[in-house]
């Protein structure tokens, strides 16, 4: 079974400061990855995905993950957040190599930032 | 284009009473996903299909819940003898893939159900 840990549950930042969002997760075969967010209102969305390749990712609005398979990590970051990334972020996996397709999803971590 | 719909957007219920939330996914997309969110947690996996067929029910909590996709296009999950403990966020999600692994799924803004 899988099971995604999301450290921080609720950050809270002044505008311009830097972002990293913490995710572990624990499954032993290949894994996609995920960060969906969810502002305030609406419907989660994707940020960005890792399959395979380079395992820095880029994804909207300014947000990079790191893929760190010896630690079991995606970390999300971006360099200097703005009030509107105010919301809420989940880190999912989903088992890349079983044929199943759930996706595992961590608690969810509640960004608030500050003008 | 249009997204993956979902109604109603509210339901309150009884305890004891059935229910029937609806999902449309987005136009094309052969799979379709049901999850549950409650209240501080992140989205729990309920049933997946890929076409008509339930290909993975295996988190559906018990055998009050049902989820059916006749035409592989809309899907209605059930809920018989509801609880309070089934008060949740419900989501549908959708995606294009047909193949073997996770892919991408496009969620809808989900069924708020809340059982007195």
């Amino acid at each position: 079974a899988q099971s995604v840990s999301q450290h921080n549950h609720h950050v809270i930042l002044s505008e311009a400061a830097s972002l990293e969002l913490g995710c572990n997760y624990s499954y032993g075969g290949t894994v996609n990855l995920f960060w969906y967010v969810q502002y305030p209102g609406q419907h989660l969305q994707l940020l960005l995905k890792y399959f395979s390749g380079d395992p820095l990712v880029k994804g909207i609005k300014g947000f990079e993950a790191e893929f760190i398979k010896s630690k079991f990590s995606f970390n999300l970051r971006k360099p200097s957040v703005q009030w509107s990334d105010t919301a809420e972020y989940f880190c999912a996996v989903g088992p890349g190599d079983t044929g199943r397709r759930a996706l595992t999803f961590g608690s969810g971590t509640r960004l608030q930032v500050q003008p | 284009g249009a997204g993956v719909s979902q109604t109603p957007s509210n339901k309150v219920t009884e305890k004891g009473k059935y229910v029937e939330l609806r999902c449309d996914p987005i136009s094309g997309h052969t799979a379709l996903y049901w999850y549950r969110q409650s209240l501080g947690q992140g989205p729990e996996f309920l049933i997946y299909f890929q076409g008509t067929g339930a290909a993975d029910d295996s988190g559906l909590p018990n055998d009050r819940f049902f989820a059916v996709r006749p035409e592989g296009s809309v899907s209605t999950l059930k809920i018989q003898r509801t609880e309070r403990g089934d008060s949740a966020v419900y989501l549908c999600a959708s995606s294009g893939s047909t193949s073997g692994s996770t892919d991408t799924q496009y969620f809808g803004p989900g069924t708020r159900l809340t059982v007195l």
